[in-house]
């Protein structure tokens, strides 16, 4: 089945720098890959998601990436703001429908 | 816009109960899943269904059983619970004609003392 990878496990950045995060997937397969943000004991609310069929998507100051042929895409945030301090996670398709997470990236925004 | 409803928001059980949990999915969204979530952990698929069939299985006990119904709400039965099955219960909906694109409700936060 789906392994998604992600890293890094936590992340620090200064206000105003940029963020990336990047995970990797197992199953060559899928061809959906969405991008979660949570708030402490908050549900996980879709920042952006990307399909295979473009390897690069834009909404303001988030962006992802996709590379199918080594099988990873990435998050990035420009311009951070301290409301962007949350836990990131990212997530591969398997089978029908099912999302598999990633282990989830823990971002703090230094003011 | 209507959202994915979940109840009740918290439970409190003791060790050896139950607990039903309930989720309402958006109008029109015809597959419902159920994710667990430890805490500083990354939710866990635990099982899915689609038109009111069971799609999809994973690391749901067998202690656990689900159903969809006829108005395609969901429901999460959790039997002997255990101090381990503590954890937020999301539940997610999406339309079978789009891949993917899950919403999610609130969450249930069951405690087992």
């Amino acid at each position: 089945g789906e392994n998604v990878e992600q890293h890094p496990s936590t992340l620090s950045v200064q206000e105003g720098d940029s963020a990336v995060i990047k995970c990797t997937y197992s199953d060559s397969a899928s061809n959906y890959f969405p991008w979660y943000k949570q708030e402490l004991g908050k549900r996980p609310q879709l920042i952006i998601d990307i399909r295979s069929n473009v390897g690069e998507k834009k909404d303001q100051r988030i962006a992802v990436t996709l590379n199918k042929t080594a099988k990873h895409f990435s998050l990035h945030i420009t311009e951070t703001q301290p409301e962007d301090s949350a836990v990131y996670f990212c997530a591969g398709i398997q089978g029908a429908q099912k999302l598999v997470f990633g282990q989830g990236t823990r971002l703090t925004i230094n003011p | 816009a209507a959202g994915v409803i979940q109840s009740p928001r918290h439970l409190i059980k003791e060790k050896r109960e139950t607990a039903t949990l309930k989720c309402y999915p958006i109008p029109r969204h015809d597959t419902v899943y159920w994710y667990q979530q430890g805490p500083g952990q990354d939710p866990q698929f635990l099982i899915s269904f689609y038109e009111k069939m069971q799609s999809d299985k994973g690391s749901i006990p067998d202690r656990f059983s689900a159903q969809q119904f006829s108005d395609y709400h969901s429901e999460l039965n959790m039997s002997s619970l255990e101090l381990g099955d503590s954890a937020l219960y999301f539940c997610a909906s999406s339309s079978g004609a789009t891949t993917g694109e899950l919403f999610f409700g609130e969450g249930s936060r069951l405690t087992v003392l």
